[in-house]
């Protein structure tokens, strides 16, 4: 069990720029989380995928975002023309289904965006 | 809507000690659970404890356990003999299955510091 992944760990952009993040959740979950989290905050939901469907868009994901899973596997987020707003980490979590633990999601490391 | 709320942003407490991290929640629905995640810096998030809301008996494991108040919606998690690794933000979160996506809602956090 590798546990969920991101890359890159790290991004510095420009203003304006597009930027592209990678989540590869555990191998046997099908579902999967993006979240995000701003200084002092707790993480707010974005987006969620169940298997290659994605089944719910937050209002916070506009439309300079875009997320996807092709296959069900790995998924990448997408954020065109970059705001200093988009500051923030990502963060990428799975989970598998059923009872009996399947309601625990599990995090990866997060991806820190700085926009200058 | 739901809501969590953690309201000491920050926390101390020396080695060895005992602490109690509180938080409340808001919610018209009955079957829930709630989790406490540990953020230490610079690295992932990773579960603590759950607990059922249909379960009276409150979640322990190991050093930590949670002392669940249904009626008052109030879930706060005892840290017992603090270790320096214990030093984290900790966050608690909430998850209904009704929400159909089984996504997280958090609160802000609270960043405890073991101190030696």
């Amino acid at each position: 069990d590798t546990g969920v992944s991101q890359n890159p760990r790290h991004k510095i952009t420009k203003r304006g720029q597009n930027v592209t993040f990678r989540c590869d959740p555990i191998s046997e979950h099908n579902r999967l989380y993006w979240y995000r989290q701003t200084l002092g905050q707790g993480p707010e939901f974005l987006t969620y995928f169940q298997n290659e469907a994605q089944l719910e868009k937050s209002r916070l994901l506009s439309d300079r975002f875009s997320a996807e899973r092709p296959k069900g596997s790995f998924s990448t987020l997408e954020i065109q023309r970059t705001e200093q707003g988009d500051s923030a980490m990502y963060l990428c979590a799975s989970r598998s289904t059923g009872w009996g633990g399947g309601e625990t999601q599990y995090f990866g490391p997060g991806t820190r965006l700085l926009v200058l | 809507a739901q809501t969590v709320t953690q309201s000491q942003p920050e926390m101390s407490v020396q080695e060895a000690e005992t602490v109690t991290l509180s938080c409340t929640y808001d919610t018209s629905e009955n079957n829930y659970y709630l989790f406490w995640y540990k953020q230490p810096p610079s690295r992932q998030m990773i579960l603590v404890i759950r607990q059922e809301a249909y379960k009276q008996q409150n979640a322990t494991e190991n050093r930590f356990s949670v002392n669940f108040q249904k009626a008052a919606k109030s879930f706060s998690l005892k840290i017992s003999d603090s270790q320096l690794g214990d030093t984290a933000m900790y966050f608690c979160a909430f998850m209904t299955p009704t929400s159909g996506t089984y996504k997280y809602i958090f609160g802000t956090g609270t960043r405890l510091k073991v101190l030696a």
